[in-house]
């Protein structure tokens, strides 16, 4: 069965510059969720959308945006990187936003800033 | 605010021995509770979603319950192998769908 696709699966960058993840989710579904994972944590929530608008939003970093295009991929952009920005990127995905629904998870980008 | 406990933060035990990582989070209105897996560096693996009408859930050698009134869930690990060793992540589903992650229990399981 088709999985979430993320890319890249690793990404260096330097300080200051510019980075973009891609989150393609299964098929079919709609909603898309980001989390992070720094070093030696747990993953937390970034920010969701559902139908193309975002849904919920958690402790995302003004520096960060995201969308979701009309094929229900997602893409986080990330400017002005900080070294503090290394971490594990996880995006996953449902059909439908209702309460309850499992959320399936990609195998994650790993980000250095260097 | 949601917030998600595990103890223990570490657990080291032979192989063949059966354990029980706790889960406890502090607001009982939650969708369901899931229990992941994941390797050092690695992905998530989902490995049981409790729905918050449900009691427990069982996959093979795993067995998870969860007892929504007293914010409580329970990972039951039969017969551990040394492949059992990860880091296990409970994570309950509140408003907005989204996931509030515990602090993991880090699982060596030796020969």
């Amino acid at each position: 069965a088709a999985g979430v696709i993320q890319s890249p699966r690793h990404l260096i960058k330097e300080k200051r510059e510019t980075a973009t993840l891609k989150c393609y989710p299964i098929p079919r579904h709609d909603t898309v969720y980001w989390y992070q994972q720094g070093p030696g944590q747990d993953p937390q929530f970034l920010i969701s959308f559902y139908e193309k608008m975002q849904s919920d939003k958690g402790s995302i970093p003004d520096r960060f945006s995201a969308q979701q295009f009309s094929d229900y991929h997602s893409e986080l952009n990330m400017s002005s990187l900080e070294l503090g920005d290394s971490a594990l990127y996880f995006c996953a995905s449902t059909r439908g936003a209702g309460g309850g629904d499992e959320q399936y998870f990609g195998p994650g980008t790993r980000l250095t800033v260097t | 605010k949601q917030e998600v406990t595990q103890i223990p933060a570490a657990l080291s035990v032979p192989e063949g021995e059966n354990l029980v990582l706790n889960c406890s989070f502090t607001d009982s209105a939650i969708y369901n509770l899931q229990w992941f897996r994941q390797d050092p560096g690695k992905g998530l693996t989902s490995l049981l979603l409790i729905q918050s009408s449900q009691r427990e859930q069982t996959s093979g050698r795993l067995n998870a319950s969860l007892d929504k009134s007293s914010g409580r869930s329970t990972l039951y690990i039969a017969a551990s192998q040394p492949g059992d060793s990860a880091t296990y992540l409970c994570a309950v589903t509140g408003g907005g769908n989204k996931l509030t992650f515990g602090t993991g229990t880090q699982l060596k399981v030796e020969l």
